[in-house]
C-alpha cells in the first residue's frame, strides 16, 4: 500500500496561505489522495480529496503533481482555528475501506 | 450534515473490566469503523463493518470484538481491559460502494485503563 511522507510541523501567519506538502511516491494509478485534519481532542475532519486533477472546495485546494508522486494542500487564508494536525492519506486500491493515517503535519497558525 | 456520536468522551476503567464503546451514525451509512489513536502511531484500524452483523478485522483486532445489530450502531468491546488499551478510540462511518467514500468521524472516546 502506498505510504505518505509529511513534515512533522509547519508555521503560518494568520491571513496568509498555508501550503502543506505530502509525498506519495509509490502511489498507484487509481489511488486517491485524501486530506483530513484533526483539531486537538476532536475526531478527524474531512477536507478534500483528488485523483489526478487539482481540486477546490470551500475549505481548501488540492494540487497534485502530474506524476502524482506528491501533492500540496492549500488553505488560502489561514485562521487561528486552522491550527490542527493535517493528514495526507492515500487510499489503497483494493481495500477501499482502509484509510492509513500517518503522523501528519502539525500546522501552527500564529497571529 | 453527517453526525457520528460516541457514547462517552472520557472513560476510566480498571484492568480486567469489560468495556463497551458505542457509536451511532444518523446518515444511513453502510460502513462503520473503529480506530484507536496513539501518539506517534497515527490512527490504526481495529475493526470495520460493511453491513448489519458483518465485520472484518482491521490491523490490530487483538483484544477487541465488535457488534453491529442495527445499521446505525456499531459497538466496540474490550473483553478484559488492559493498560495497553489506554488510548483514544475513534468511530467513523461512510457510504458503501466502490467509488470515493469519505469517512466521517465521531468526537472520540478517551479511555484510561488503570
Amino acid at each position: 500500500d502506498a505510504k505518505t511522507t509529511q513534515p512533522p510541523s509547519m508555521d503560518c501567519a494568520e491571513g496568509r496561505a498555508a501550503n502543506l506538502p505530502c509525498n506519495h511516491s509509490t502511489i498507484s494509478g487509481n489511488e486517491y489522495v485524501y486530506w483530513y485534519r484533526q483539531i486537538h481532542s476532536q475526531g478527524p475532519q474531512y477536507i478534500i480529496h483528488g485523483l489526478k486533477n487539482n481540486e477546490t472546495n470551500e475549505m481548501a485546494s488540492l494540487i497534485i503533481t502530474e506524476d502524482r508522486k506528491s501533492s500540496t494542500l492549500i488553505l488560502p487564508h489561514a485562521t487561528l482555528r486552522d491550527t490542527a494536525v493535517y493528514y495526507c492519506i492515500v487510499r489503497p486500491l483494493y481495500n477501499f475501506n482502509k484509510f492509513y493515517f500517518g503522523s501528519g503535519t502539525k500546522l501552527n497558525v500564529k497571529p | 450534515d453527517v453526525k457520528v456520536t460516541q457514547s462517552s468522551r472520557y472513560l476510566v476503567k480498571r484492568t480486567g473490566e469489560k468495556v463497551f464503546l458505542e457509536c451511532v451514525q444518523d446518515m444511513d451509512h453502510e460502513n462503520m469503523f473503529w480506530y484507536r489513536q496513539d501518539p506517534g502511531l497515527g490512527l490504526r484500524l481495529i475493526y470495520f463493518s460493511y453491513d448489519v452483523k458483518m465485520k472484518e478485522k482491521g490491523d490490530i483486532p487483538e483484544g477487541y470484538s465488535v457488534s453491529r445489530e442495527k445499521k446505525e450502531r456499531f459497538s466496540l468491546i474490550l473483553e478484559s481491559a488492559s493498560t495497553n488499551q489506554t488510548s483514544m478510540y475513534l468511530c467513523a462511518s461512510s457510504l458503501a460502494g466502490q467509488g470515493v467514500e469519505t469517512q466521517y468521524f465521531g468526537p472520540g472516546t478517551r479511555l484510561l485503563v488503570l
